[in-house]
C-alpha cells in the first residue's frame, strides 16, 4: 500500500514553455503532499508544502509565480513549472502523507530537461 | 529550501563488510528520523525510522542509533551487498509541523 505515482517521469521542453507534473496517491488519500526538487549529486530540497483545498506554502526563495501547486483533490497535487528555462533543470520530487500516520512515500521523480 | 545542497561524501565498503552512514541533524525540536536510500534516477524509499524517545531500532540487516545529546543519527548497515549501493538520506521531521527536511546525503559503493 501507500503508493504515490508521478506523472510523467521525464519530459524535455523548450525554454520559455510551462510543464506540469502530477502526483498522485494511488491506494490512500494524502492531506499533505510535498514538492522537493534535486539536482545531481545533491539532496533533495523542499520547495513547497501543499494542504488539499488550501494555498501551498513555499520554502523561503522558491518563487511562487513561477512553480505554480495545486492540490485540488486528495489524491492529487501538479506543479507547474511556469516560463521555465534551462536552469529549472532538474529531478522533481513529490511525497505524501496521510493524517494521522507519520508515513511519507515518495514518488519516483520527474525529470525535467528545459533546453 | 531547507535543505542546503552539499557535494555528496560517498563510502566505499568491500561486499560482506558492515557499513556506517552517518548523520547530523539540525533541529533538537525534531521527534522523528527516517533512512532513505535513493537509487540512481529514482525517488527515495524508506528504510527505517526512530522516534525521538528511542536510541537504536533494528530491522532487517539494518540498524538506525540515534543520539540525541549530539543531534547524531547513524545507519548500519550489516554484510553489505552490491544492491546495497545508493546515495542514503536522513531526513528529521518535526512532527508538529509535519515537515521533512533532508540531511545532505552520503554516497555508498559496495566493492565486490
Amino acid at each position: 500500500g501507500a503508493v504515490v505515482s508521478q506523472h510523467p517521469s521525464w519530459v524535455i521542453c523548450k525554454s520559455g514553455t510551462s510543464v506540469k507534473i502530477e502526483c498522485r496517491s494511488l491506494d490512500f488519500q494524502a492531506t499533505t503532499m510535498f514538492w522537493y526538487r534535486q539536482f545531481p549529486k545533491q539532496s533533495l530540497m523542499l520547495m513547497a508544502t501543499s494542504n488539499e483545498g488550501s494555498k501551498a506554502t513555499y520554502e523561503q526563495g522558491v518563487e511562487k509565480d513561477k512553480f505554480l501547486i495545486n492540490h485540488a483533490s486528495l489524491t492529487l497535487s501538479t506543479l507547474t513549472v511556469t516560463s521555465a528555462h534551462p536552469e529549472d533543470s532538474s529531478f522533481y520530487i513529490c511525497s505524501a502523507s496521510y493524517h494521522g500516520a507519520n508515513v511519507l512515500t515518495f514518488g519516483a521523480g520527474s525529470r525535467l530537461t528545459v533546453l | 529550501g531547507e535543505s542546503v545542497g552539499l557535494h555528496l561524501p560517498t563510502l566505499s565498503v568491500q561486499e560482506g563488510d558492515n557499513s556506517i552512514i552517518n548523520c547530523a541533524y539540525s533541529n533538537s525540536a525534531s521527534d522523528y528520523f527516517i533512512w532513505y536510500k535513493q537509487e540512481s534516477g529514482k525517488g527515495p524509499q524508506f528504510i527505517i525510522d526512530i522516534r525521538s524517545n528511542m536510541d537504536k531500532r533494528q530491522g532487517q540487516r539494518v540498524t538506525v542509533l540515534l543520539n540525541k545529546t549530539v543531534k547524531h543519527l547513524s545507519l548500519q548497515i550489516a554484510a553489505t551487498q552490491p544492491g546495497d549501493s545508493a546515495v542514503y538520506f536522513c531526513a528529521e521531521i518535526r512532527t508538529s509541523y509535519d515537515k521533512v527536511i533532508f540531511g545532505p546525503g552520503t554516497s555508498l559503493s559496495v566493492i565486490p
